[in-house]
């Protein structure tokens, strides 16, 4: 069964540092998510991705952050001046449409980031 | 905006026993999806069942199904003949039918099942 999958599992950075997350969506999806579940808390959307676009965006998806398809196959989640309250477990999501149109999110295994 | 409440940090279940997780939401769409996924050590988030707002019918998935209770806004999920790998965190998500394409998640429950 097609899986969305995330690399790296765990990241370790220092604050101020850039660092990028990538997930390689299901094949024939074309709606792309992240999300974040910071440590005891619940998971919270950050933004979707959609024909080479942002569709949508948290009010968390400050310019920090930014996303990016650089090919076929993978998605990105670029932040560009860590904080320590960065430090999460990021997920990437993916669908064949939006879930308005009856589809459903798949998620990866997550990368979980710590910011030290 | 919408919320998705879990009102049930933790809940335990002896193994082949039945156990109901709760979760209710507040909304003024009419239409809307409703999801629990499942969180186990491993991290990774398992869809478990899905429920269209429209659909009257409880959804059902093997010894997962839910009590949709529509105007209550109440969102339940019954396990039955409980496993030890259905130990697990387990979130309610809330997904809007036209507008947002973010889903609401809960803060969870964390299932443990006693052998």
């Amino acid at each position: 069964e097609p899986e969305v999958t995330q690399t790296p599992s765990h990241q370790v950075t220092q604050m101020g540092q850039e660092v990028i997350l990538r997930c390689v969506p299901i094949s024939n999806h074309l709606y792309f998510y992240w999300y974040r579940q910071i440590l005891g808390q619940k998971v919270e959307f950050l933004v979707s991705f959609y024909n080479n676009e942002i569709s949508e965006k948290s009010e968390i998806f400050d310019d920090q952050f930014s996303v990016e398809r650089p090919d076929g196959s993978n998605f990105t989640l670029k932040i560009r001046s860590t904080k320590l309250e960065d430090s999460a477990m990021y997920f990437c999501a993916s669908s064949t449409a939006r879930v308005g149109l009856q589809e459903t999110q798949y998620f990866g295994p997550g990368t979980r980031l710590l910011v030290l | 905006a919408q919320t998705v409440t879990q009102s049930q940090p933790e809940m335990s279940v002896q193994e082949a026993e039945t156990v109901t997780l709760s979760c209710t939401y507040d909304t003024s769409e009419s239409d809307y999806y409703l999801f629990w996924y499942k969180q186990p050590p491993s991290r990774q988030m398992i869809l478990v069942i899905r429920q269209e707002a429209y659909k009257q019918q409880n959804a059902t998935e093997n010894r997962f199904s839910v009590n949709f209770q529509k105007a209550a806004k109440s969102f339940s999920l019954k396990i039955s003949d409980s496993q030890l790998g259905d130990a697990a965190m387990y979130f309610c998500a809330y997904g809007s039918g036209g507008g947002a394409d973010g889903l609401t998640f809960g803060k969870g429950t964390h299932l443990i099942i006693q052998p």
